[in-house]
């Protein structure tokens, strides 16, 4: 099961950023946090990750609390082609193989 | 660097026919994974290989297998096709750079395969 909870929709005005909430109560301490989108019928797109301290890259930033128990992805100037569908996902690098735990993710609709 | 190839695109199968499937990963990445998408059940996690080895497996039958090839391109196969096998397949490759840890897995097109 996904160790992560996600909003199942999101609406969002074209030009203003998008804040995509998680929650992972759960997460342990050697697990990353993983963003993916996945825009209509592609495959998933990695956008970002991170362990505890917020990261930045040229798609988006990832606010990631203290506690770790949630986070956040920031999409600052969102465009139409933001539209996806975009998943959450925590999971431990060292001795776990390349085994992504999917959710329902959280339908982002970005309008005019 | 070209992306993640996945080949054929589309498929149309009947029931109790095989089929195969295959992903190039990106130049220089050893490991791939494959997973199944459907809209009841969402993305499942089916195998993962790594140096033409096994190295994890989802919560498939049987029917369901794969292989890794020595240049790390990987075929995954199902036999005696069901309906319920309707879904978009994706393979996933990633570096596994091992001394930082990092595994970002990077994902191809898919291949969708319809069972009638």
């Amino acid at each position: 099961d996904a160790k992560t909870t996600q909003p199942p929709s999101m609406d969002c005005a074209e030009g203003r950023a998008a804040n995509l909430p998680c929650n992972h109560s759960t997460i342990s301490g050697n697990e990353y946090v993983y963003w993916y989108r996945q825009i209509h019928s592609q495959g998933p797109q990695y956008i970002i990750h991170g362990l505890k301290n917020n990261e930045t890259n040229e798609m988006a930033s990832l606010i990631i609390t203290e506690d770790r128990k949630s986070s956040t992805l920031i999409l600052p100037h969102a465009t139409l082609r933001d539209t996806a569908v975009y998943y959450c996902i925590v999971r431990a690098l060292y001795n776990q193989g390349g085994k992504l735990i999917f959710g329902q993710g959280t339908e982002l609709s970005v309008k005019p | 660097k070209a992306g993640v190839t996945q080949t054929p695109r589309y498929l149309i199968k009947t029931r109790g026919q095989q089929v195969t499937l295959s992903c190039s990963p990106i130049s220089g990445h050893r490991s791939v994974s494959w997973y199944q998408q459907t809209p009841g059940q969402g993305l499942q996690f089916l195998f993962e290989y790594f140096s033409e080895t096994q190295r994890n497996k989802g919560n498939f039958p049987g029917r369901f297998s794969g292989r890794q090839f020595s240049n790390s391109r990987s075929e995954m196969n199902v036999s005696t096709l069901e309906l319920g096998d309707s879904a978009l397949y994706l393979c996933a490759s990633s570096l596994t750079v091992e001394s930082t840890g990092r595994e970002t897995q990077y994902f191809g097109p898919g291949t969708r395969l319809l069972v009638l």
